[in-house]
């Protein structure tokens, strides 16, 4: 069974800039989330996806940070304009039932400069 | 206060040492308990649930104390493959919240 995929896996950029990062989940796995890790600290819900429906954002810093999951598979995360404490791994993670293991791509690791 | 915190390690040990990390969480609705392990700069994969009867993996240890809310992780004979940052995750509501991290170093 293949993994979480994701893209790219490293991103430097300067201040102001926008990237965008894609996820693919397990085959299978209705729910999908994002989370942000920053270096020494545990990860950070960013956002929650139920097939192509939010579930919890309340976390997503909204004026620069979007995501979506259209098709209830595939998910993008942009960040627009990119701010230096954006510096981080982005964790694309999925679950085939919301209490069950969850599995983790490999990260998506940004530098803002 | 936050809503899961661990000892803030790092904790440095001899092979064959046992150890231990301690885990506390805020939300006494909290559902589900887990121990992941992240190796440096790989993303984190499950270790292990947590039950409230305990449960045990091989060298590996956990116990769930819902009236304290707290949970502990217990390695004996440590090996060096070992090392990594043991994260303490909770559920409740819908999200697994994650905790800082305890980061464990097995020296030769």
């Amino acid at each position: 069974e293949a993994g979480v995929a994701q893209s790219p896996r490293y991103k430097i950029i300067e201040k102001r800039q926008s990237v965008a990062f894609w996820c693919n989940p397990i085959s299978g796995h209705a729910t999908l989330y994002w989370y942000q890790q920053i270096l020494g600290q545990g990860p950070k819900l960013l956002i929650q996806f139920q097939n192509n429906g939010v579930v919890d954002d309340s976390q997503l810093p909204k004026d620069r940070f979007s995501a979506e999951r259209l098709k209830g598979v595939d998910s993008t995360l942009k960040i627009q304009p990119a701010k230096l404490e954006d510096s981080a791994v982005y964790l694309c993670a999925s679950t085939r039932w919301a209490t069950g293991e969850l599995f983790f791509g490999e990260g998506s690791r940004l530098t803002v400069l | 206060r936050k809503e899961v915190e661990q000892d803030p390690g790092p904790f440095n040990v001899p092979e064959g040492a046992t150890v231990a990390f301690n885990c506390t969480y805020s939300n006494s609705a909290s559902q589900s308990f887990f121990w992941y392990r992240q190796d440096c700069r790989k993303e984190p994969k499950l270790l292990m649930s947590v039950y409230s009867s305990g449960n045990e993996d091989g060298r590996f240890t956990a116990q769930l104390n819902r009236a304290s809310q707290y949970i502990s992780l217990l390695i004996r004979d440590s090996k060096l493959s070992d090392s990594a940052t043991y994260l303490c995750v909770v559920f409740y509501g819908q999200n697994f919240v994650f905790g800082p991290g305890t980061r464990l170093s097995v020296l030769p």
